[in-house]
């Protein structure tokens, strides 16, 4: 079975700083791929960055990128130069491939951007 | 863009009442899905459904059922509401194959009274 773990429950950043938000993850398959959601407090879930198991390099999205060690089985999200507009619960998640797109997802961060 | 819509954003409902949500979407994506979500616990997935009248289980079904006739439209079903079902309940599309981001409608908060 799958398992992501996101153990913050809550992080506080600058901003303009950048911020890790952790994320591992459990699965024996060798094909999957991992997700990162933001959920303002208006709850529509907003997709942030994609990375699949077999990429040999880190996703970048604009200010978010993914750092992935596919050895440790982390995929922590990084973002870059806080903008208080990123004050939102994170979700990682994780799809393995044949299982029609179905998605596992941590408990999710809340992360705060302090001025 | 992707578009996925809900009937509501929030609902009152009472114990016993059955209930209905709604999820359209108008991208002609392949797969559908339910979720619900709780504080501390993430998003748990109720059901999807992989193509009109096709439906499987995901990891907490007990007390729903699902209904997709067209393909753009996926609706989740209370048949007998109760207070343990006071949640968010979010809808997703996503187109099939092996690269498949799943976009999320906006919620509905539900209240079982």
């Amino acid at each position: 079975a799958q398992k992501i773990t996101q153990t913050q429950p809550g992080m506080f950043v600058q901003e303009k700083e950048a911020v890790t938000l952790d994320c591992t993850y459990d699965t024996s398959d060798q094909s999957y791929g991992l997700f990162w959601y933001k959920q303002p407090s208006s709850g529509e879930m907003i997709f942030l960055i994609y990375q699949g198991s077999y990429d040999e390099q880190n996703a970048t999205e604009g200010r978010y990128s993914l750092n992935f060690q596919k050895a440790r089985k982390s995929a922590n999200l990084v973002i870059s130069a806080s903008q208080l507009g990123d004050s939102a619960m994170y979700f990682c998640a994780m799809r393995v491939t044949g299982t029609a797109s179905k998605l596992t997802f941590g408990t999710g961060t809340r992360l705060q951007v302090t001025l | 863009d992707v578009k996925v819509t809900q009937s509501s954003r929030y609902l009152v409902k009472r114990t016993g009442e059955k209930v209905f949500l709604e999820c359209v979407q108008d991208m002609d994506h392949e797969n559908m899905f339910w979720y619900r979500q709780d504080p501390g616990l993430g998003l748990r997935l109720i059901y999807f459904s992989y193509d009109v009248k096709m439906k499987e289980k995901g990891d907490i079904p007990e007390g729903y059922s699902v209904s997709r006739e067209k393909k753009e439209r996926f609706s989740l079903i209370l048949e007998s509401a109760s207070t343990n079902q006071t949640s968010m309940y979010l809808c997703a599309s996503s187109l099939g194959g092996s690269i498949n981001t799943q976009y999320f409608g906006p919620g509905t908060r539900l209240t079982v009274l």
